[in-house]
């Protein structure tokens, strides 16, 4: 069974710096997504990025980025110029990419909390 | 879009009442869903998998019988919290499989809680 692990329970970073999130994962197959979802205080689970294990290009969507390393099973997202809008609950996820529709295997998430 | 909605987003009931809660997708058809149990500051739990028209898929250590799932049409799944006790307080979230992107959205989740 595929597992994902978040080891930071807690993050915090200064307004406009740059704050790095990790997550591990361990799984036997080869082909797979990877996912960050953002889950604010109002608790709607929201799609930050996402990456596909067979690109070696790392993901980026504006101020997001990733860094995905598939021989050490690491994948982190980075977050440039924090916002306070940033602040939010963190989530790393895993999908088999070898069945259609697959279920999300969730990381226990990382609390980012941005000071002004 | 693809845009999930839960209904109700609030619910508050009786120990040993039963409670549903909707799960629909608003601009797509989804043959699965899923349904997710959340505590206060811990990552989302998977409950089931919810296929169009079969039985759904419980995660080990679900009661099936006191978490009914019902997924009648391509767009709505129903969760069924059946004679709730005050340990069933949670919050639960749906997702539906877009198959057109390929991707999971989410509902915004029901705050259950039960007296």
């Amino acid at each position: 069974a595929q597992t994902v692990t978040q080891s930071q329970p807690e993050m915090s970073v200064q307004e406009a710096e740059t704050v790095t999130l990790s997550c591990t994962y361990d799984t036997s197959e080869s082909d797979y997504y990877l996912f960050w979802y953002k889950q604010p205080p109002s608790r709607q689970m929201i799609l930050v990025i996402r990456q596909e294990a067979y690109k070696q290009q790392n993901a980026t969507e504006n101020r997001f980025s990733v860094n995905f390393q598939k021989a050490a099973k690491s994948f982190s997202l980075k977050i440039s110029d924090s916002q306070l809008g940033d602040a939010a609950m963190y989530f790393c996820a895993y999908r088999s990419a070898e069945e259609y529709g697959n279920k999300l295997v969730f990381g226990a998430g990382t609390i980012l909390r941005v000071k002004s | 879009g693809a845009v999930v909605s839960q209904h109700p987003s609030r619910v508050i009931c009786k120990s040993g009442t039963s409670v549903k809660i909707e799960c629909r997708s608003l601009d797509f058809q989804a043959t699965t869903m899923f349904w997710y149990r959340q505590f206060p500051k811990q990552s989302l739990m998977l409950m089931a998998t919810s296929n169009e028209g079969s039985k759904a898929t419980y995660e080990q250590g679900v009661e099936k019988d006191k978490f009914l799932i019902n997924h009648a049409s391509l767009t709505l799944s129903t969760l069924t919290v059946t004679s709730a006790h005050p340990e069933d307080s949670s919050f639960y979230i749906c997702s539906a499989w877009a198959a057109f992107l390929r991707e999971q959205f989410f509902g915004p989740g029901t705050r259950l809680t039960v007296l």
